[in-house]
């Protein structure tokens, strides 16, 4: 059974940084892309960050470029977000999502149950 | 990335069909071939419904279908149900080899 379960989140001044993990279980890790995406409260969901199955190619959304850096672990079966100079927008519940080929991270077939993330002074 | 433009809302009642739209850009919805429908319910993470533009995932209801025209896609629920309502969210991998969901639409079974 395909698990995703993330940690990392919290309460955050403006400025400051998070480190998001998302910990996978029952499939092959280093085979799929993974991503990022979140939701702020009552709102849509909202694509971040995407790495390949080997790590070697990272995406970003152009509202987090520069601020937050996508990685993972293979050998630990994790993913990471390192967010950085965090802003009030930056609120929302943070997903972590399997891409269902490995081409591409483009289609999620599993999702976290997410890790909340709040700015606030 | 602009997100792509879905209605807010859609209504039917049990048994009827309803369509959601989705409009993106050459360079997202017309461009690609991952495009995606995702269901949520309230206080659930997201679940996969349509890929690659028609694909249905293994365990999802034959009753949602979904087709692209040009720089639109679109989502067919039919024989629409109480378990149906939900928000929905499309997709799509852009030229820039990101993705782009879109604002979402509430279905409201009446």
């Amino acid at each position: 059974e395909v698990q995703l379960v993330e940690s990392g989140g919290g309460v955050v001044e403006p400025g400051g940084s998070l480190r998001l993990s998302c910990a996978a279980s029952g499939f092959t890790f280093s085979d799929y892309a993974m991503a990022w995406v979140r939701q702020a409260p009552g709102k849509g969901l909202e694509w971040v960050s995407a790495i390949l199955g080997s790590g070697s190619n990272t995406y970003y959304a152009d509202s987090v470029k520069g601020r937050f850096t996508i990685s993972r672990d293979n050998s630990r079966n994790t993913v990471f977000l390192q967010m950085n100079s965090l802003r009030a927008e930056d609120t929302a519940l943070y997903y972590c999502a399997k891409d269902h080929g490995i081409l591409v991270a483009a289609t999620f077939n599993y999702w976290g149950q997410g890790t909340l993330v709040t700015v606030s002074s | 990335q602009s997100a792509l433009t879905q209605p807010a809302s859609v209504s039917g009642s049990p048994g009827q069909s309803i369509t959601i739209s989705c409009t993106g850009t050459s360079s997202d919805v017309g461009g690609s071939k991952y495009v995606s429908w995702y269901q949520q319910h309230p206080g659930k993470g997201p679940k996969l419904m349509i890929y690659d533009v028609t694909y249905r995932p293994p365990g999802v209801s034959n009753r949602f279908s979904a087709s692209k025209s040009g720089n639109t896609a679109s989502l067919t629920i039919s024989g629409l149900q109480a378990e149906d309502e939900a928000d929905y969210y499309c997709s799509a991998y852009t030229s820039s080899s990101t993705l782009v969901f879109g604002g979402g639409t509430k279905v409201t079974v009446l």
